[in-house]
This record gives C-alpha cells, sequence and structure tokens, in this order.
C-alpha cells in the first residue's frame, strides 16, 4: 500500500490564482481530512469527508472548498489563493473503530504534505 | 481558537532519560487523546491513543497518562533515543462526533548525547 499520497509536495502561486491540493489513499478509509500548519504551530482543521459525497467544515474552511466523488480521493481546491494561505497543507485518512477494545479507536495516517506558498 | 496547549514548547533530555511531555486541554467533553510525532518535512506520526474511560494506557516505550479531574494529558517516552527526536503534538476529539482533532501547539524533544 502506497498509503496516504499528496502531489504536489511544492508549489507557489500568485495572489488570486487558483489550484487544487491532491489527496489520494489505497486503504479503502472510510474518513479523510485536510489540515493546514502554519510555522510553530499545530494543525488546524479545514475540510473532512466521512465518506463519498459527504463532506463538511473545520475550523478554518474559509477560502477553500472540497469535494469527495471516490473513497480513495479528496481533492482541496483554492478558488483565488490568498497570502494568508502560505502554510503547509497535510490529508489525513483513517478508519473510524468504535467499541473496539485495546484500540486505537481513531487512528488517523498522514500524507507528506504539500508546502505552498503564496506571493 | 484552540482548546488544547502545551505546557513547554521545548524539552531537551540526555539520551538514555526518560522523557515528559505535558498537554492540557479545555474541552471536558472530549472523550479521546491521540499524541502525534512529527519528524522535520513529515507528516504527524500516530504514536498512542486513550479513551477518557481510562487513566492510562502503555505501548512500546510510550506511556499515556490522563488525568481528567485536571484536564492534563501527558506521554511519557521510556529510555529515549535520538530517533525520538521531533515534535509531538496532541490532539483531542469527540469520538461520539466526527473527526474534528484538534491539536495543540506541540512540544520539540531534543535528545543530547
Amino acid at each position: 500500500n502506497a498509503g496516504v499520497t499528496q502531489t504536489p509536495k511544492f508549489q507557489v502561486l500568485k495572489t488570486g490564482q487558483s489550484m487544487t491540493l491532491q489527496c489520494a489513499q489505497d486503504m479503502n478509509h472510510e474518513y479523510m481530512s485536510w489540515y493546514r500548519q502554519d510555522p510553530g504551530m499545530g494543525l488546524r482543521l479545514i475540510h473532512y469527508s466521512v465518506g463519498a459525497g459527504i463532506t463538511d467544515q473545520g475550523e478554518v474552511p474559509n477560502g477553500y472548498n472540497v469535494s469527495r466523488s471516490t473513497t480513495e480521493d479528496f481533492p482541496l481546491r483554492l478558488l483565488s489563493a490568498a497570502p494568508s494561505q502560505t502554510s503547509v497543507y497535510f490529508c489525513a485518512s483513517s478508519l473510524y473503530h468504535l467499541g473496539l477494545a485495546g484500540g486505537p479507536y481513531n487512528e488517523q495516517f498522514f500524507g507528506p504534505g504539500t508546502r505552498l506558498t503564496v506571493l | 481558537g484552540e482548546s488544547v496547549g502545551l505546557h513547554l514548547p521545548t524539552l531537551s533530555v540526555q539520551e538514555g532519560d526518560n522523557s515528559i511531555i505535558n498537554c492540557a486541554y479545555s474541552n471536558s467533553a472530549s472523550d479521546y487523546f491521540i499524541w502525534y510525532k512529527q519528524e522535520s518535512g513529515k507528516g504527524p506520526q500516530f504514536i498512542i491513543d486513550i479513551r477518557s474511560n481510562m487513566d492510562k494506557r502503555q505501548g512500546q516505550r510510550v506511556t499515556v497518562l490522563l488525568n481528567k479531574t485536571v484536564k492534563h494529558l501527558s506521554l511519557q517516552i521510556a529510555a529515549t533515543q535520538p530517533g525520538d527526536s521531533a515534535v509531538y503534538f496532541c490532539a483531542e476529539n469527540m469520538i461520539q462526533g466526527a473527526q474534528k482533532l484538534v491539536f495543540g501547539q506541540g512540544t520539540r524533544l531534543t535528545i543530547n548525547p
């Protein structure tokens, strides 16, 4: 299994440009999420999906769109990039276990990240 | 704002010593907690988790302690090794909800030879 893959690894955009960050997983996980990580900070949830066709907003959704047409893919779209969106973006996926003794109950697998700079 | 925070941003320990990384959370409704390790240039990696109906959980060289009375979480790493150098994050979640993990700021652990 490749796990969680993200492309591109690095991207530089000009203010106002649009782009899509790709995320794919081959573990048949139901749950997928996008986070951003700013310097010296923890990760903040942007959007998440509990299955194909279902998405919802996280803590910092403004300026980002997502869709989940398949179980494997969860792209993140920036419609009009702004310098405030300069960050490292991580995609994650997981199976969600409830009631299983011993856990882990919500082990998220993270991709390697995409470093985005908006000029 | 974030409901999870860490007491210390950096921690230096001697190789072979035990490390203790602390975390405070403010959402008393959170019932599931996770520790992640993030090495430079990589995504976070799951270390260990604990549900709120437990006080302690042990893994390989790691132990997580949960004190719900004071809303405090700690990660203990036994016999730290150079490979343990990384930033460690705690995160909280509500099991009955979706995967809305809330991450703390992180603690950078440095191992001195």
